[in-house]
């Protein structure tokens, strides 16, 4: 129990169809992140939330919509993917946004599209 | 960008032996952290380094920061077969962004 929870754990889709990733923290954090973890390559930052608020956006394809409605709850709405896309996708919540802050993740949804 | 390298890409073990992985950073670090990875697991904290020169040790683990905040390490002793998955550095550059290393995959075998 790690305190981060994910849903789904496994999604298949097409490149057509839109669905949604969830992230609920109950550890009391006010930061969330989503991570994109793909083989042989370094986890890669995709947006920071700070109290509900976006902090960051790494370049990310506008085919990736984050949404924060809480400090507790984040979503990532899934449009049109690549292949490419295809990776485990990581929700992480630290207490506040510094980057001192250690990082509690969830479990991933691994994610592939056909 | 702040490139954060770690070397070996993977190591191969025999239980009871020693294992060690660095990190290098293209850019000064004002902390570095590192976690680590179950196969089939999420990336779990295990300790951040501030101080230059620091040396942190937790059981067989043991962690340093080098003097000049570039580079760090983490050796452990006496590997046993829970020791297998995969460690990451993350470290804080000039940006005030915590930039992942590329990871170090550790198979340990009786």
């Amino acid at each position: 129990e790690t305190g981060v929870t994910q849903t789904p754990r496994h999604l298949v889709m097409g490149m057509t169809n839109k669905k949604s990733l969830k992230c609920e923290q109950h550890l009391g954090h006010n930061a969330m992140y989503w991570y994109k973890q793909s083989a042989k390559k370094p986890l890669e930052l995709m947006f920071v939330y700070n109290f509900k608020e976006q902090t960051e956006n790494n370049s990310v394809p506008s085919r990736f919509s984050p949404e924060c409605p809480n400090s507790s709850h984040l979503f990532l709405h899934l449009h049109t993917l690549q292949p490419e896309d295809s990776a485990l996708y990581l929700c992480a919540s630290s207490p506040t946004g510094g980057s001192n802050q250690p990082q509690h993740f969830g479990d991933g949804t691994r994610l592939s599209i056909l | 960008g702040q490139q954060v390298m770690q070397i070996p890409q993977y190591q191969h073990v025999q239980e009871g032996e020693d294992f060690t992985t660095y990190c290098n950073s293209s850019t000064t670090l004002s902390n570095i952290q590192w976690y680590k990875q179950r196969p089939g697991g999420h990336p779990v904290f295990l300790i951040q380094l501030v101080k230059s020169g620091e040396v942190k040790k937790q059981k067989r683990l043991t962690f340093q920061f080098g003097e000049a905040k570039k580079n760090s390490s983490l050796h452990i002793t006496a590997t046993q077969t829970t020791d297998v998955g995969t460690y990451f550095c993350a470290g804080t550059g000039t940006a005030s962004k915590l930039t992942f290393g590329t990871g170090t995959r550790l198979q340990v075998t009786l």
